[in-house]
Order: structure tokens, then C-alpha cells, then sequence
């Protein structure tokens, strides 16, 4: 199957930029995905990625692709405390869209 | 962003009983919806595609029997955990993908927290 990896950690100052980032393995994946977990909730779709495409901006958040390392990552900027939550990288690699999750990155915005 | 609504949020149920979670999507017709299953502080992992008028697919590991999913219209899917037992505890999410062209939007629900007693 396909495998997605994310660092689990990530602390961030408020007001700071924030990375994430997550490598996958599948060189077929159509869309990349990045939502967000806040406790005890769904998942918010943040953005998502179409792979012929290396980059998407939309609003504090920027989607960088890099296909040929297979390595997705998402800038926030100017970080504030209620983007602390958890942030899932997925991928799908076929017509059903069926996701692939990678395990999460918990971000934490200190002040 | 398109919604997904599922109910009920939480459930607690004695365990042998059945316990079914429905999801729809409010604003859109979804002929394919997915349900998930996360354990604490583990990722998502994919159960079954939930296909509108047609028999599920499940994934590899998964006892259709004992998730049964049912989607009976273009904006509801159900899974009925049947006989549950304390290892299905769990947060149940589904997810379903708007019927758009060049749009891979995939959106989730709020989540079903299952615990067996």
C-alpha cells in the first residue's frame, strides 16, 4: 500500500511561520490533501493539491509539491493559537478516492 | 466548504448491541462516500466505500458483516456496528467527495465517538 510520512511534532511561536511537512511513496498519487483535527472533532479539508500542479496559495496557507521527491509541505503564516490542532497529510492514487492518511502532525502555537 | 453531518455525535452502548451511525451530506448529492476509523492518537484508516444503490467495498481486514453499510440515497450512508464489543470502540468518520468536474474536494464529517461497555 501506499505509505505517507509526517514528522509528529511541531512547535511554533505565535505569529511565526509554520511547516509541515510529509513525504510519500506512491509516484501515481493524483490529489494531496492536508486537513486539520482539532480534539475530539472531524476533519477540516484545509487545501488540497492536484499533482500536476507545485503550488497553491490560499490566504496564510501555502502548498508546496515537489513530485520528483515526493514531499509535500504546508506553510502557515503568521501562526495563531487556533491553528493548534493536528494536521493530517493524505494522498490518493486512484479514480476512487480513497485516502491515504500520514500519521499526523500535533502543532502546538505558544505565545 | 461543502458539509458532511453525522449523528449521533457520541454513543455509548452495552456490548452485543447494535449501534448504527448515519451520515449525510447537507448541500450536495454524493454517490460515493467512505467510512474511516481512528483509534487515540492514530491516524485514519480507511474501512469501506460506501456506493450509492450497490453493495459496499470493503477493505482488506474489515468483517462486512459486522460493519454493515447501507446507502440508500445520494446524501445518506449508514454503518451499523453489529453485536458490538469493547475493541470497536472507536471514532467513526465519514467522508464523502463532491460530484464536480477537476475537483478532487473530499470532505469528512464531525465524527461518531463509539464506546462499548
Amino acid at each position: 500500500g501506499e505509505d505517507v510520512e509526517q514528522s509528529l511534532f511541531l512547535s511554533v511561536r505565535e505569529g511565526d511561520s509554520s511547516v509541515i511537512n510529509c513525504t510519500y511513496t506512491d509516484s501515481s498519487s493524483t490529489y494531496l490533501y492536508w486537513y486539520k483535527q482539532e480534539p475530539g472533532a472531524g476533519l477540516q479539508l484545509l487545501t488540497y493539491i492536484f499533482s500536476n500542479m507545485d503550488m497553491k496559495q490560499d490566504q496564510r496557507l501555502t502548498v508546496l509539491l515537489n513530485k520528483k521527491d515526493k514531499h509535500l509541505s504546508l506553510r502557515i503564516a503568521d501562526t495563531q493559537t487556533g491553528d493548534s490542532a493536528i494536521y493530517f497529510c493524505a494522498e490518493t492514487a486512484s479514480n476512487d478516492y480513497k485516502l491515504s492518511f500520514g500519521a499526523g502532525t500535533t502543532v502546538t502555537v505558544r505565545a | 466548504g461543502a458539509v458532511v453531518s453525522q449523528h449521533p455525535s457520541w454513543v455509548i452502548c452495552k456490548s452485543g448491541t447494535s449501534v448504527k451511525i448515519e451520515c449525510r451530506s447537507l448541500d450536495f448529492q454524493a454517490t460515493t462516500m467512505f467510512w474511516y476509523r481512528q483509534f487515540p492518537k492514530q491516524s485514519l484508516m480507511l474501512m469501506a466505500t460506501s456506493n450509492e444503490g450497490s453493495k459496499a467495498t470493503y477493505e482488506q481486514g474489515v468483517e462486512k458483516d459486522k460493519f454493515l453499510i447501507n446507502h440508500a440515497s445520494l446524501t445518506l450512508s449508514t454503518l451499523t456496528v453489529t453485536s458490538a464489543h469493547p475493541e470497536d470502540s472507536s471514532f467513526y468518520i465519514c467522508s464523502a467527495r463532491v460530484i464536480r468536474e477537476n475537483t478532487g474536494e473530499l470532505f469528512f464529517g464531525e465524527g461518531s465517538r463509539l464506546t462499548v461497555l
